[in-house]
């Protein structure tokens, strides 16, 4: 079975700074690997995913990640934080092979102090 | 086009009710999930329809169900709540099931009473 492993639970940054929230996978085969944020109050929204292609990620609001098979990671970066960075984010993992059941990570508390 | 839209937004039932939550996927979509998300378990996978069939269901009693409708519509139901089974309920609509971006509506709260 496929999973994923966020490896800190608050993130603290300040504005301006950069952005690193980690992420490790496990899975038996090439996955499909997403991450997603969650404001709150609000559903989960896209932020870029990975599906074999280019390891190099980009996704929105100047968020990348990085795919790397050797060390099994999806590490999640942005160079500047924003306030309105501040919110909940969750690395994922799609299982059985592409279909529609998503395995979350655990979630990491981005925090963004003036 | 209009995002995933899911009724009601919020809902306090009591013990041993029942309760149906209705999804309306983006127009096209023909793929529903359902997820589960608590404080203590995270999000969890409940099930996913295409084109009104169930193909993958995650770890939960029977006494959660759900369906599909031929306009892709979805409804999840949960029969003789549970204080546990308070939570955020999120459906989430793609094309065609396949690996790939799942858009999120904003969820139902149920709060069990």
């Amino acid at each position: 079975a496929q999973s994923v492993t966020q490896l800190d639970s608050h993130v603290s940054v300040s504005e301006g700074t950069p952005v690193l929230l980690r992420c490790n996978y496990s899975s038996s085969y090439s996955p499909s690997l997403f991450w997603y944020v969650q404001h709150p109050n609000k559903g989960l929204q896209l932020l870029l995913k990975y599906t074999s292609a280019a390891t190099l990620v980009k996704g929105i609001n100047g968020f990348e990640a990085e795919f790397k098979k050797s060390e099994t990671s999806f590490h999640l970066t942005k160079p500047s934080a924003h306030m309105s960075d501040a919110a909940e984010y969750f690395c994922v993992v799609s299982d059985q092979g592409g279909f529609q059941k998503l395995v979350f990570g655990t979630g990491t508390r981005l925090l963004v102090s003036p | 086009k209009a995002g995933v839209t899911q009724t009601p937004r919020y809902l306090i039932k009591t013990r041993g009710q029942q309760v149906t939550l209705s999804c309306s996927p983006i127009s096209g979509h023909r793929s529903v999930s359902w997820y589960q998300q608590t404080p203590g378990q995270g999000l969890q996978f409940l099930f996913e329809y295409f084109s009104e069939t169930q193909r993958n269901k995650g770890n939960f009693p029977g006494r959660f169900s759900g369906r599909q409708f031929s306009n892709s519509r979805s409804e999840m139901n949960v029969s003789t709540l549970e204080l546990g089974d308070s939570a955020l309920y999120l459906c989430a609509s793609s094309l065609d099931g396949r690996a790939g971006e799942q858009y999120f509506g904003p969820g139902t709260r149920l709060t069990v009473t």
